[in-house]
């Protein structure tokens, strides 16, 4: 069985930094791409970033560029979203997700976690 | 980067009924577009790829159609459970952007 768990959110003052987690399981983690897509409360969803199999290819919104960084370690089938210089427009439920066909960099989320909270506050 | 507009934004409808959502991308993304469905409180759920074939496991009331700039989620005859919030996905790799439509949020009349 797939299994996605996001961990590392919480409460965080402007400007600080954050690391969220994903421990992926029940599927071949470096045979996929990954994702983080997040969602502000009652907003829609919003796609992140995203890191293919082998982290040759990233790619990043543009709300989130040059503050956020993805990352993976296929050997502890984990993705990682490094978040520097937060703002409040970043209080969000994040999501990890898994790209359905084996190698491709994008495509269709077959999988999700169940997310994990940030709130960006004083 | 190109941007995808949904509409309408919320509907209404009846048990029964069939029931259309257009997603429209600012510039052409040839087939490159998923459809998925998230109830309150729940992980969003893929319902269609490749803008027309059907997700493993989802009803055959769902369809999908189109390509280019212009789809269409189709759901034939509404039921209960459908009550939910809509999405569209656009996903093409060069350059990595995956770009949500705004939602559509459907309820029963």
């Amino acid at each position: 069985e797939v299994q996605l768990v996001e961990s590392g959110g919480g409460l965080v003052q402007p400007g600080r930094s954050l690391r969220l987690s994903c421990a992926a399981s029940g599927f071949t983690f470096d045979d996929y791409a990954m994702h983080w897509v997040r969602q502000a409360p009652g907003k829609g969803l919003e796609w992140v970033s995203g890191i293919s199999w082998n982290s040759g290819s990233i790619g990043y919104a543009d709300s989130v560029k040059g503050r956020f960084t993805i990352s993976r370690d296929n050997a502890k089938n984990s993705l990682y979203l490094q978040m520097n210089s937060l703002r409040a427009e970043d209080t969000a439920l994040y999501y990890c997700a898994k790209v359905s066909s084996v190698i491709a960099v994008a495509g269709q989320f077959d999988y999700w976690g169940q997310g994990t909270l940030v709130t960006v506050s004083s | 980067d190109i941007q995808m507009t949904q509409s309408p934004s919320s509907l209404s409808a009846s048990v029964g009924d069939r029931v259309t959502i257009t997603c429209r991308a600012s510039q052409g993304i040839s087939n490159y577009l998923a459809w998925y469905q998230q109830k309150p409180g729940k992980v969003p759920k893929l319902l269609i790829y490749a803008a027309s074939t059907l997700q493993s496991g989802v009803p055959s009331r769902f369809s999908g159609s189109g390509s280019g700039t212009d789809f269409t989620l189709t759901i034939s005859s509404l039921q209960p459970e459908d009550v939910a919030t809509y999405y569209c996905q656009k996903y093409n790799s060069a350059p990595l952007s995956l770009t949500f439509g705004g939602g559509t949020k459907v309820e029963i009349k």
